[in-house]
C-alpha cells in the first residue's frame, strides 16, 4: 500500500449503531487529520493529531471520537448518528515541524450515508 | 486569523479554453504557506502546489501555473489549454508558521467543468 488508504469507503449506518473510520498512512508523517465534507458546505476540519497527541478538537458533536494508536493510523468512531452527519469523511497526513509545513495526502475518503 | 476566499464557485470552459481560478488570502503572518489541491470527482484530494512567502516567482508545470503576488494577496492557478479531465473542485489553502499550528484553513474550492 501507498499514500493514504481509508476502509471502508462507503459505509450506511443507522442511528444507533456503533461503526469505525480508518485511516492509515504509509508516508512516514507525523501529523494526521480528520475533515468532514458535506454538499455545498466547506471542507471542515474535525481532528488533529500531531506526534499522536491531539492538538485540536474543532467543537466536534461528542458523538464523533478520534483514536490515534501510532503515527501510521487514525480511527474516527462513530456512534448515535444524525442524518445531517451524511458526508464524504477525509483522512491527510502531512509532516510538520522543523520550520516548515508540507502539504497535507489524502485519503480517498469514506462516504457515510445516516439513515 | 487567516483566511481564503475562493469567489468563484463554478467556471464553465470549453476544452481549449484558458482559465484562470482566484485565491485571495488574508494572513497577519510574516511566514505562511500556500498550497492548491485537485479534487476530481473520485473524491480524493490531490495536492498540485506549494509555495512559501518568501518565494514569489511564479511557476509552471506542463498546463498548469500558479502566479503569486503579496502586494494583492493572491495566488492564482491557471489552466492553459483545458481538457476534460482537468474537470474537478480546486481549493486553494493557507497555513501560517507562527503559533506551532499545523492547521491550514482551506477555501471554498471552485468547480470547473470542462466541455468538449
Amino acid at each position: 500500500e501507498t499514500g493514504v488508504t481509508q476502509t471502508p469507503r462507503h459505509l450506511v449506518m443507522g442511528m444507533t449503531n456503533k461503526k469505525s473510520l480508518k485511516c492509515e498512512q504509509h508516508l512516514g508523517h507525523n501529523a494526521m487529520y480528520w475533515y468532514k465534507q458535506s454538499a455545498k458546505k466547506p471542507l471542515e476540519l474535525m481532528f488533529v493529531y500531531s506526534l499522536e497527541e491531539r492538538v485540536e478538537n474543532n467543537s466536534v458533536p461528542s458523538r464523533f471520537s478520534p483514536e490515534c494508536p501510532n503515527s501510521s493510523h487514525l480511527f474516527l468512531h462513530l456512534h448515535t448518528l444524525q442524518p445531517e452527519d451524511s458526508a464524504l469523511y477525509l483522512c491527510a497526513s502531512s509532516q510538520v515541524g522543523g520550520g516548515a509545513y508540507n502539504e497535507q495526502f489524502f485519503g480517498p475518503g469514506t462516504r457515510l450515508t445516516v439513515l | 486569523a487567516q483566511k481564503v476566499t475562493q469567489a468563484q464557485t463554478e467556471i464553465s470552459v470549453v476544452e481549449k479554453e484558458d482559465v484562470t481560478l482566484d485565491c485571495v488570502y488574508e494572513t497577519r503572518d510574516t511566514t505562511y504557506y500556500l498550497f492548491w489541491y485537485k479534487q476530481p470527482p473520485s473524491g480524493e484530494l490531490v495536492f498540485l502546489i506549494r509555495r512559501n512567502s518568501f518565494d514569489e516567482q511564479n511557476e509552471i508545470s506542463g498546463r498548469y501555473s500558479w502566479n503569486f503576488q503579496k502586494s494583492t494577496s493572491s495566488f492564482n492557478f491557471t489552466i492553459t489549454a483545458s481538457q476534460v479531465v482537468d474537470s474537478a473542485v480546486y481549493f486553494c489553502a493557507l497555513s501560517e508558521a507562527s503559533g506551532g499550528s499545523y492547521i491550514p484553513t482551506f477555501g471554498r474550492g471552485t468547480s470547473l467543468i470542462v466541455h468538449p
